[in-house]
């Protein structure tokens, strides 16, 4: 069974500070998907990174698929009160679909 | 364009009672898969199809059963809900299994 192992499980910062979590594992994922779900709704993905050292950009989320593909992290530069919400990782790789982790809660103070 | 609608919202059952969640996509998307969420557990596959016709387990089946009689519906049903039970329920659409998921708004389901 694959795992993934999101940190930290909560954070809170102050509106305008930089973060970073992460999402590892001990598995290979061919590819591994970024969502966010804001209270009382689905998860929506953000992005999705696919090669090895890949670096996407989101506006002010940046994203990092490892170069093994066994982890990934996400940068916020500069957080917003809209950034609060989960932050879920999902890797593609077994039979089963998408591993999801089990998540960071971010609140961003205003 | 909807996406995945979920009905209903909210729901509140005594043990021993059945229900049936209502999940519809108009996407067209083959593949429909039933989560639930629960604190600290992350989300947890309870039943997927990928085309109608065609349901298979995940990773939490036990106590409910799922059918697909079209693309687009894909109902969840609680035979007999037990306290355990209790926790939010998402559907999601999709092309394939390790595509984009998207997403329901939930249904928050307490059962006492």
């Amino acid at each position: 069974t694959q795992l993934l192992e999101q940190s930290p499980q909560f954070l809170s910062i102050q509106e305008g500070e930089n973060l970073t979590v992460y999402c590892n594992s001990s598995s290979v994922f061919s590819s591994l998907q970024w969502y966010r779900q804001e209270p009382g709704e689905g998860p929506v993905l953000l992005v999705t990174v696919v090669t090895g050292g890949e670096v996407k950009k989101l506006k002010r989320l940046t994203f990092q698929f490892g170069d093994a593909r066994k982890d990934s992290s996400l940068h916020i530069t500069a957080a917003q009160t809209g950034d609060t919400g989960l932050y879920l990782c999902a890797g593609r790789g077994g039979a089963d679909g998408l591993t999801f982790g089990k998540g960071t809660h971010l609140i961003i103070q205003p | 364009n909807a996406g995945v609608t979920q009905t209903p919202k909210f729901q509140v059952l005594k043990t021993g009672q059945s229900m049936t969640l209502q999940c519809a996509q108009d996407m067209n998307h083959e593949y429909m898969s039933w989560y639930r969420q629960d604190p600290g557990m992350g989300l947890r596959l309870i039943h997927y199809s990928v085309g109608a016709g065609i349901t298979d387990q995940g990773e939490v089946p036990n106590g409910y059963n799922v059918s697909r009689s079209t693309t687009e519906d894909f109902p969840l049903r609680l035979l007999s809900a037990a306290p355990s039970q209790t926790s939010v329920y998402f559907c999601a659409s999709s092309y394939g299994r390790h595509y984009e998921q998207y997403f329901g708004p939930g249904t928050r389901l307490t059962v006492t």
